[in-house]
């Protein structure tokens, strides 16, 4: 099973400023890597897949970086609606398909 | 528009059975795999299980082996999840997952919400 691991578990920003949230894998997942957000009482919304691709309708300011076990969201510039919990998502190595614990990023 | 919708949560007793309901609109549900995913309350996500589009291949989580079952009628745009022998642990939220290309989880479901407990 490839163990996705998340870092930090909470990271506290002011509006505007820069996130970077990380995501390591126990093995080489190439480029198969998504992101969610998730938000409380909804269900998680995808923002980047293979790595580095927005979803359609995600704003330019979220950005993914990073290939094998190494990878990163950053968020350039805060705003209001972007405090949530974000997780990382390995569709690589299957079964299982295993996510990160998520990153609380909180104001 | 994609929509998934999830029906058949409620409140269940140990070691009782529940069918999940996952109905799927706006896009050709028959070239699509379909995932379970669900949530415990406060926690993160945890991967339950995969039906392939036409039905022939099914993984699982170790978690619920030899006790849930996936299945789909193309028919009726439908995928269920029987969930038999239920424990406390399999409480959380279960969100049902189109299967996009490249293998992306591209769509979810707003969830159901299963409740074990005496």
């Amino acid at each position: 099973e490839t163990v996705m691991t998340q870092s930090p578990a909470t990271l506290s920003v002011s509006p505007g400023e820069r996130a970077t949230l990380s995501c390591r894998a126990s093995q080489s997942v190439r480029s198969n890597l998504a992101w969610y957000q998730q938000k409380p009482g909804q269900a998680p919304r995808l923002l980047i897949y293979g790595a580095s691709t927005r979803a359609t309708g995600i704003p330019a300011r979220f950005s993914g970086s990073g290939s094998e076990t190494e990878f990163t969201l950053t968020i350039s510039s805060l705003q209001s609606e972007d405090f949530a919990v974000y997780y990382c998502h390995q569709y690589n190595n299957w079964p299982p398909w295993t996510f990160g614990q998520g990153t609380k990023v909180e104001i | 528009q994609v929509h998934l919708v999830e029906s058949g949560g409620g409140v269940v007793q140990p070691g009782r059975s529940l069918r999940l309901s996952c109905a799927a609109s706006g896009f050709t549900f028959s070239n699509y795999g379909i995932h379970w995913v669900r949530q415990s309350p406060g926690k993160g996500l945890e991967w339950v299980a995969v039906i392939s589009n036409d039905g022939n291949n099914k993984y699982y989580a170790d978690s619920v082996k030899g006790r849930f079952t996936i299945s789909r009628d193309n028919s009726k745009n439908t995928v269920y999840l029987q969930m038999n022998s239920l424990r406390a642990e399999d409480t959380a939220v279960y969100y049902c997952v189109r299967e996009g290309s490249g293998r992306v989880f591209d769509c979810w479901g707003q969830g159901t919400l299963v409740t074990v407990s005496s």
